[in-house]
């Protein structure tokens, strides 16, 4: 079935240093591809999404291309911030299988950002 | 901005007991989902519902488990006989029709089960 990997963390970062999260999938089809980010007591938000191959989602400095020859969605921010700390889920779903539109995630990676 | 929202934050119960997770969706939204996250562990989907009917469950949502929508705005989540390995974050969901092959679900906070 459909599954998503992703680099283990924490991953622990100065103020300023470039970020790369590692995400990777197994699907068949067309999945979408999503990053999803929590910030500690609150819920899951949507950072951002690709529906396509080669499509770039990008939101508050983040981005990740959808690469559909490696199977891979890499999170990555040229610089990041205190605030950014939280834990980042990769995600996918994939209606043209399951045929549902639930989600596949990824086991979450921790950033954490020092000052 | 309207959120999903979830009740309570923490439930501690002692096994063999019933708990019921309860979830506010957001209002227009149509589809509505449980997952879990076992600490260390990936988020799992458990089910999808539409419609007032489960539309997808997983192997992990076995009889024990039931879903409800009793009253049209509360979608909540009930383990009859809970069992230590149901000690875990449960998550909330919903979202709205999607036309593009995918839709965008909104999560709730989470409730954390400690199942003694």
């Amino acid at each position: 079935g459909d599954s998503v990997t992703q680099m283990e963390g924490p991953v622990t970062l100065s103020e300023e240093a470039f970020l790369t999260i590692n995400c990777t999938y197994t699907a068949t089809g067309y999945p979408s591809l999503f990053w999803y980010v929590q910030y500690p007591g609150e819920g899951l938000q949507l950072l951002l999404k690709a529906t396509k191959a080669d499509d770039k989602g990008s939101n508050k400095g983040f981005e990740a291309t959808y690469r559909k020859e490696t199977t891979s969605f890499h999170l990555e921010k040229g610089s990041v911030q205190v605030s950014d700390s939280a834990v980042y889920f990769c995600a996918l779903t994939n209606p043209s299988t399951s045929g549902t539109y639930k989600y596949i995630f990824g086991t979450g990676t921790r950033l954490k950002v020092l000052a | 901005e309207p959120e999903v929202t979830q009740t309570p934050s923490h439930q501690v119960t002692q096994m063999g007991q019933e708990v019921i997770l309860r979830c506010v969706p957001i209002s227009n939204h149509l589809y509505f989902y449980w997952y879990r996250q076992i600490l260390g562990q990936k988020v799992e989907f458990l089910v999808s519902f539409y419609n007032n009917e489960i539309s997808e469950k997983s192997e992990i949502f076995d009889d024990q488990f039931s879903v409800e929508r009793p009253d049209g705005s509360n979608f909540t989540l009930k383990i009859r006989s809970t069992k230590l390995e149901d000690s875990a974050m449960y998550f909330c969901a919903s979202s709205d029709t999607g036309t593009s092959g995918y839709n965008e679900q909104f999560f709730g906070p989470g409730t954390r089960l400690t199942v003694l």
